[in-house]
């Protein structure tokens, strides 16, 4: 079992949708987790860091589920501009993190 | 803000050529890292300096050395290239444990 997974994807959209990813981890350690956001093999960018009880930034909430091992993305009224790739981050509260593959979003005008 | 910056942005190498890949980030961050990214797969760790004067391994080390020299400047080096190392690598800082990462925008390289 991968330690970070998500499903790659694609998910089509149209825009002013809803659509939510989730990310699930195997080690139930972790500590921290992010939401990067990577465009056409860029360099990710920090989307949000996701807490315990939740957060919402915009159009954007994220959630934790420590006792089923995920979290998850939530975009509201989706644009154009969110077509990009999703990474899941994961971290066990040492140095290293974990990134998972990434689920792809294509917003569709 | 420059924040994190790699050079080269691009690079093309024979097989068995040496090669010095540069990042330094204006941070002040204690943490940095080495990633290589390829087509279908996550960012894979080579390399992590959790603080000046400390480096360690990651998930993919072989043939890849590092240097953290100083707080601002981590460098990758190929000492003798191989088209398996063809890829994107992006160098990271962070500012500690629990800390998100912030990433250079990568060097691409192809080794022929």
């Amino acid at each position: 079992r991968k330690e970070v997974e998500q499903d790659p994807g694609p998910f089509n959209v149209p825009e002013g949708a809803t659509v939510a990813f989730n990310c699930t981890y195997s080690n139930s350690a972790s500590q921290s987790f992010f939401w990067y956001r990577q465009d056409c093999r860029k360099e990710p960018k920090l989307l949000m860091s996701v807490y315990s009880s939740g957060n919402e930034d915009g159009r954007f909430t994220a959630q934790l589920n420590r006792a089923s091992q995920y979290i998850s993305l939530l975009i509201r009224d989706s644009k154009l501009s969110d077509s990009a790739t999703y990474l899941c981050v994961v971290s066990p509260g040492t140095y290293k993190y974990i990134f998972g593959t990434g689920t792809r979003l294509k917003v569709l005008a | 803000n420059a924040g994190v910056t790699q050079t080269p942005k691009f690079q093309v190498l024979k097989t068995g050529q040496s090669m010095t890949l540069q990042c330094a980030q204006d941070m002040n961050h204690n943490s940095m890292y080495w990633y290589r990214q390829d087509p279908g797969m996550g960012l894979r760790l080579i390399y992590y300096s959790a603080s000046e004067g400390t480096t360690d391994k990651g998930e993919v080390p072989n043939g890849y050395n590092v240097s953290r020299l100083n707080k601002r400047e981590f460098s990758l080096r190929l000492e003798s290239a191989a088209p398996s190392q063809t890829s994107v690598y992006f160098c990271a800082s962070s500012g500690g444990l629990n800390q998100p990462q912030h990433f250079g925008d990568g060097t691409r390289l192809s080794i022929l």
